[in-house]
């Protein structure tokens, strides 16, 4: 009963650095999405994908790159890793038409930029 | 980007108590408005998906109603439990994308 997973869940990156943050998901949804939260703020929207094969950007996608070339997979690519990307991330997906049907979450990657 | 409000940011109450959150958000576009429940440690769990004007939602203790045209959401608790203790989000969907409060994070003292 796997739902949705991410790794790793946590890593310390020194500025300039890349890095991947996976998620991949085992309840076949076709909308999958990923958010950064910051301290005291709610969650923000950087790319979200409505099937394999398309993406489109959120609030807040500078800095980041998704592909979604299968339905399972969501990965979140920082290409030059800097400290306001120091944040926790979290990757959901939902089933069906999106907004009609509640996400379901992942455990979320804690990720430090030094 | 669209601006969704919640309030208060923080509540203490004794077990026993009911209370209720706001989450205000554009009146237009709208598409549906979600309500999460997002514990310490763990990932958010959706409470409620409300997508029609005057919905009304119950699970247990918890319910929640729906006012797309005024652009507000209530999330009413009846009889608070500590394990009711964690941080509420709301979140309003428009043109496929989710914007979320920054949430209330109840605090009910045994």
């Amino acid at each position: 009963n796997a739902g949705v997973t991410q790794t790793p869940k946590f890593r310390i990156l020194k500025i300039g650095q890349s890095m991947t943050l996976q998620c991949t998901q085992d309840m076949n949804h076709n909308y999958m999405y990923w958010y950064r939260q910051d301290p005291g703020m709610g969650l923000k929207l950087i790319y979200y994908s409505v099937g394999a094969g398309i993406t489109d950007k959120g609030e807040v996608p500078n800095g980041y790159n998704v592909s979604r070339s299968t339905t399972e997979d969501f990965p979140l690519r920082l290409e030059l890793a800097a400290p306001s990307q120091t944040s926790v991330y979290f990757c959901a997906s939902s089933p069906g038409t999106g907004g009609g049907q509640p996400q379901h979450f992942g455990d979320g990657t804690r990720l430090s930029i030094l | 980007i669209l601006n969704v409000e919640q309030s208060p940011q923080s509540l203490h109450v004794q077990e026993g108590d009911s209370t209720n959150f706001t989450c205000s958000f554009p009146s237009s576009n709208f598409y549906a408005l979600h309500w999460y429940r997002w514990e310490t440690a763990k990932s958010p769990e959706a409470l409620f998906v409300m997508t029609l004007n005057g919905d009304e939602k119950k699970k247990g203790r918890i319910s929640a109603t729906l006012n797309t045209k005024e652009g507000y959401s209530y999330l009413y608790i009846k009889g608070s439990q500590p394990e009711d203790s964690a941080t509420y989000l709301c979140a309003f969907m428009a043109f496929n994308k989710f914007y979320f409060g920054s949430g209330t994070k109840l605090n009910v003292k045994p």
